[in-house]
Parts: C-alpha cells; sequence; structure tokens
C-alpha cells in the first residue's frame, strides 16, 4: 500500500539554524498537511496546501515557517531561525482529491531537537 | 478557539475486556469527524470518518457512533487484545469557510491492555 515518507527520522539542529524537513506524499494525493506534536501535548495543525500555495494554516505558522513543493514528488516545511520550542515531532499528511471526508494518511514523523 | 477533548485521557484494561472512550467537539459548524489509531513509533492510522448524526461505523471488534447535535463520539472495542493498545486520536473539521481544510485534534485517550 502506498504510504507517505518523512526523512530524516531524526534531525538534530543547533539553535538559530535553519531546518528543512522533507516529506513525500503519496503520488496520487493533491492535499498535503504539516502537524507538529511537542512533547506531551496534542497533535498541532500547521499548515495545509493545495494547487501550489497555501490553503490554510495556524496561529503556529509564522514567519519563521514555510512550505514548499520543490518538484513533481517533494514537500518540504522550512524552520528558519530555530528557537529550542521547535523541538517536536512534525509529521507530513496527504489525502486525494475530493471531499475533505476522506482521511488523511501519515507519516511517520521527523524528531526535531533544537540544542 | 475550536476545541476538540477526549476522555479518559489513559486507560488500562485486562486482555478480553471491552471498553469505550469520548471524544467531544463543537456542536455547531459541524463537517466531519475522525477517529485516528496511533502506535507508538508508527504514523496515526485512519479509522473512521464519520459525517452524519447518527452514524455509527464498524471495523472488526472496533466501533464508533456519532451526535452531532450534542457534540461527542464514542469509539467501542469490544473483546479488547494486547494489539490494541495505541493512543486513539479523534480529529474534527469544521464546515466553517475560514477553516475548511484543519482538522483538529482531540489530545487522544492512551489505551493499554495488559494480557
Amino acid at each position: 500500500e502506498p504510504e507517505v515518507t518523512q526523512t530524516p527520522s531524526h534531525q538534530v539542529t543547533q539553535m538559530g539554524q535553519e531546518v528543512i524537513l522533507r516529506c513525500v506524499p503519496i503520488s496520487n494525493h493533491l492535499y498535503f498537511y504539516w502537524y507538529r506534536q511537542i512533547l506531551g501535548q496534542k497533535v498541532e495543525f500547521l499548515v495545509s496546501f493545495y494547487n501550489n500555495e497555501i490553503s490554510e494554516k495556524s496561529e503556529i505558522f509564522d514567519d519563521q515557517f514555510s512550505v514548499e513543493r520543490p518538484d513533481g514528488s517533494n514537500f518540504t516545511l522550512k524552520i528558519r531561525s530555530t528557537k529550542l520550542e521547535d523541538s517536536a515531532m512534525y509529521f507530513c499528511a496527504s489525502r486525494p482529491t475530493g471531499t475533505p471526508n476522506q482521511p488523511q494518511h501519515f507519516g511517520d514523523g521527523t524528531r526535531l531537537s533544537i540544542l | 478557539i475550536l476545541n476538540v477533548e477526549q476522555s479518559p485521557q489513559s486507560l488500562h484494561v485486562q486482555e478480553g475486556d471491552s471498553t469505550n472512550f469520548t471524544c467531544s467537539f463543537p456542536s455547531s459548524n459541524f463537517y466531519a469527524l475522525h477517529w485516528y489509531r496511533w502506535e507508538t513509533a508508527k504514523s496515526p492510522e485512519a479509522l473512521f470518518v464519520m459525517t452524519l448524526n447518527g452514524d455509527e461505523k464498524k471495523k472488526g471488534r472496533i466501533s464508533a457512533t456519532l451526535n452531532t447535535k450534542e457534540g461527542y463520539s464514542y469509539l467501542y472495542i469490544k473483546g479488547s487484545q494486547p494489539e490494541d493498545s495505541a493512543t486513539y486520536l479523534c480529529a474534527f473539521r469544521t464546515s466553517m469557510k475560514t477553516s475548511y481544510d484543519k482538522v483538529i485534534f482531540g489530545p487522544g485517550t492512551s489505551l493499554s491492555v495488559i494480557p
């Protein structure tokens, strides 16, 4: 069964550095999402992306964050000037076209540790 | 602010016991409720998407009901098995145009089934 894949599985970065988290959504999916989960807290929506632009974003998704679909397969989340509080699991998800009622398919996540 | 709650936070049951837990969500501007099963070190796996008041869905020993008028959904597991041990997440999707493609997750219920 097709899967959403995320790389790397664990990223350790010095505070203030930029990181890029990578995702390869399922190939015929057109809607893409990023979520994060800070340890011990809820899964939080960051951003949704469709047709090469952001369709929704949360209050968390400020100018420090950006997303891009640089080619036909990758979907990336860039975090600039990382802070300690950016340490979390970051999940990518995708869903096919059609109604939003179709479930999202999640990747295994990238654990981001900011030192 | 859209808020989704789940109870209990955690649950320990003996193998063979049946169990249930609750997801509470806003009763206005309802579009859909998703249930996910999330095992440690894996990605969340979609269980059900529920859209209509009174919906009842079943997948093996797991079933779910939906009451959109009062804003709750129950997830039932019949005859729990150790492999049912996981965190069960519900996620609410609003019909509000400003948040159409945003999914709000509850904090999850962590289930441990003791052999």
